[in-house]
């Protein structure tokens, strides 16, 4: 079974420049969770999905980040414009669905913004 | 507010058994995972705890008492490979998870 893809593995831009980070999760896997993963610190949610709908997205910084699950499979998130605080590591997880579901994790995406 | 805390580093030498301990205080509890993550890598899940006591799975044990809001990730038999970071993390009463800032194992020979 294939585990959850994540592009690019790796990304370097500027301040004030956007990015976007792909996401593609286990198949049947109805929960997609971004998170952020600053060295040394545990995971922070972005958002969850539930199919094609936002579960929670209490701390996106919602000025800037943004993500969407159009067809309730792959996911993308989006920083637009990009600050220094950003740079950090972008990790994609996907659950079955229920409530108490294991969450697997995809590679990440590391942003490191100059 | 809602808090995990675990130590920042722990050193133990090969073949060996290192206890990385876990004390949490959350809004409700629906279980507590625990996850590795090697340096440049993603968290892969190692154990989950919803009653009391000790879950055992090979060389890696996870204990859990919820009424001192407390956990204990076991490892023994330890090999080069296990240095890693080791995350608690714990699921409260709306299902999300509140993760610990990790635990860095380095392991010496």
């Amino acid at each position: 079974e294939a585990g959850v893809a994540q592009s690019p593995r790796y990304k370097i831009i500027e301040k004030r420049q956007s990015v976007a980070f792909w996401c593609n999760p286990i198949s049947g896997h109805a929960t997609l969770y971004w998170y952020q993963q600053i060295l040394g610190q545990g995971p922070k949610l972005l958002i969850q999905f539930q199919n094609n709908g936002v579960v929670d997205d209490s701390q996106l910084p919602k000025d800037r980040f943004s993500a969407e699950r159009l067809k309730g499979v792959d996911s993308t998130l989006k920083i637009q414009p990009a600050k220094l605080e950003d740079s950090a590591v972008y990790l994609c997880a996907s659950s079955p669905g229920g409530d108490a579901d294991t969450q697997y994790f995809g590679p990440g995406t590391r942003l490191t913004v100059l | 507010g809602q808090n995990i805390d675990q130590p920042t580093e722990m050193t133990a030498t090969e073949g060996a058994i290192v206890q990385i301990n876990c004390t949490y205080q959350t809004s409700g509890f629906n279980g507590l995972f625990w996850y590795q993550q090697h340096a440049g890598e993603a968290p892969t899940f190692l154990s989950y705890n919803v009653l009391d006591g000790l879950e055992e799975k090979g060389r890696f044990s996870s204990f859990l008492s919820r009424s001192k809001g407390y956990s204990y990730l076991l490892l023994k038999e330890l090999q080069m490979k296990d240095s890693a970071s080791y995350l608690c993390a714990v699921m409260d009463s709306n299902y999300q998870l509140i993760w610990g800032a990790g635990t860095k194992l380095i392991i010496k020979p």
